[in-house]
């Protein structure tokens, strides 16, 4: 079954330090996200992409995060300067055209996550 | 906009006991309706999933949940738990007919008592 490849797994960075998560959506969906959980919290959404373009994001993604699709696989999350409070799993997701229902479900597929420690 | 609320955030069930998590959202338009679960340091996984069509639809590993418009509930249940349902589960939603954001519940902590 076609699955969400996320890396690394795990970061342990220093405060002030750019992050770059990354993401390998399935091959033929066309629609991304970016979601976190800081542990014990809720998932919440950040960020969604669609066209090599931002369709929406949260008050969460502020001016420290950026996403970019550089080739036709990758889908990447970057953090510029990481805080303390930037401390959460990852989630990268992905949805295309549900085949099994003509209306077209949002039905997204996540990958395993990367866990970002911030010290 | 849309909201999904959880009602407990830890449920404990015997072994062969059943499982009920429940789960209200607040849509403007009509919704699709999911649940994920989680298990300890894993991603998120879909359970099962309402979109149009039959109210009552089931997922993997025996679970279910019915689409109550009236009620705007959409609960999860097992006949019978099992150890391994021991997870986190999220009750999600997202608008019909288009690519929006999903929403996430708060999540409800399945524990299973042996």
């Amino acid at each position: 079954e076609p699955e969400v490849t996320q890396t690394p797994s795990h970061q342990v960075t220093q405060m002030g330090q750019e992050v770059i998560l990354r993401c390998v959506p399935i091959s033929n969906h066309l629609y991304f996200y970016w979601y976190r959980q800081i542990l014990g919290q809720k998932v919440e959404f950040l960020v969604s992409f669609y066209n090599n373009e931002i369709s929406e994001k949260s008050e969460i993604f502020d001016d420290q995060f950026s996403v970019e699709r550089p080739d036709g696989s990758n889908f990447t999350l970057k953090i510029r300067s990481t805080k303390l409070e930037d401390s959460a799993m990852y989630f990268c997701a992905s949805s295309g055209r549900d085949t099994t229902n003509l209306s077209g479900a949002n039905v997204l597929t996540f990958g395993a996550g990367s866990r970002l420690t911030v010290l | 906009a849309q909201s999904v609320t959880q009602l407990g955030s830890h449920v404990s069930v015997s072994e062969g006991a059943l499982v009920l998590l429940r789960c209200n959202y607040s849509s403007s338009v009509p919704p699709y309706l999911f649940w994920y679960v989680q298990y300890p340091n894993q991603g998120l996984q879909l359970l099962l999933k309402y979109t149009t069509g039959a109210t009552l639809v089931k997922g993997i590993n025996g679970f279910e949940a019915e689409f109550k418009k009236s009620e705007t509930s959409f609960h999860l249940t097992k006949p019978s738990a099992h150890m391994s349902d021991a997870a986190e589960y999220f009750c999600a939603v997202t608008e019909q007919g288009g690519y929006q954001k999903v929403t996430f519940g708060t999540g409800t902590k399945l524990q299973v008592i042996p």
